[in-house]
């Protein structure tokens, strides 16, 4: 079976522009959550949808939305970006998203802010 | 709120020696407790977990880690490391509450394994 997979793998913008990255999780799972890593340091938590619906979301402002689709892939939308909003933007997935779960991790997108 | 302390930001060690990996965490509420191994340019994936009963769990590739509830901590352990045991190893905690749905990182530790 295949795994999370994420796309793009890499992606490269400017300051103020808009990005958007994919994320189809592993068959039969319904929840998928974004987290972001940004070098040097562990990921961090920004969302997690669960059959459609936005369950939780990390410390990140508005700039940051995400959505899941009815086949549950989703996207994470960042506008206004900034350089700070360089890093890897993983995403997990699970069977229904519950502290016990196990989080599935797709390989990232890599996003260079420039 | 939970929080995950790595003590060591890089261990290196050489090849066929044991190695621990220390983690400790914080959190009001009882907790589930996982190590995951991050290798150059992947993403996470998964060694083993901690949910409840034996506080000793077997993982993947030889790894091993023992939950200690009265010092908080949840070391990951190998008793003889390989050259391609080298990557970033992160603890992660989430738990009951309202937040039991999302994982909570460490720094993580940098293992680094020298013939």
């Amino acid at each position: 079976d295949a795994g999370v997979t994420q796309s793009p793998t890499h992606l490269i913008k400017t300051r103020g522009q808009h990005v958007t990255l994919r994320c189809s999780p592993i068959s039969g799972h319904k929840s998928v959550s974004w987290y972001q890593q940004v070098l040097g340091q562990g990921p961090q938590f920004i969302f997690q949808y669960y059959e459609k619906e936005e369950r939780g979301r990390g410390n990140f402002p508005d700039r940051f939305s995400a959505r899941q689709f009815p086949n549950y892939s989703s996207e994470l939308n960042v506008n206004a970006l900034l350089l700070g909003d360089s890093a890897l933007y993983l995403c997990a997935s699970s069977l229904a998203g519950q502290g016990t779960d196990t989080q599935y991790f797709g390989p990232g997108t890599r996003l260079t802010v420039l | 709120a939970q929080s995950v302390t790595q003590l060591d930001s890089q261990v290196p060690v050489f090849e066929e020696a044991p190695v621990e990996l220390r983690c400790n965490y914080s959190s009001s509420v009882s907790v589930y407790l996982f190590w995951y191994v991050q290798y150059p340019n992947q993403g996470l994936q998964l060694l083993l977990k901690y949910l409840s009963g034996s506080t000793l769990v077997k993982g993947i590739n030889g790894f091993e880690a023992e939950f200690n509830k009265s010092q908080t901590s949840f070391h990951l352990r190998k008793p003889s490391v390989h050259i391609s045991d080298t990557a970033e190893y992160f603890c992660a905690v989430s738990g009951g509450g309202g937040s039991n749905y999302k994982l909570t990182f460490g720094k993580g530790t940098l293992l680094t394994v020298n013939p």
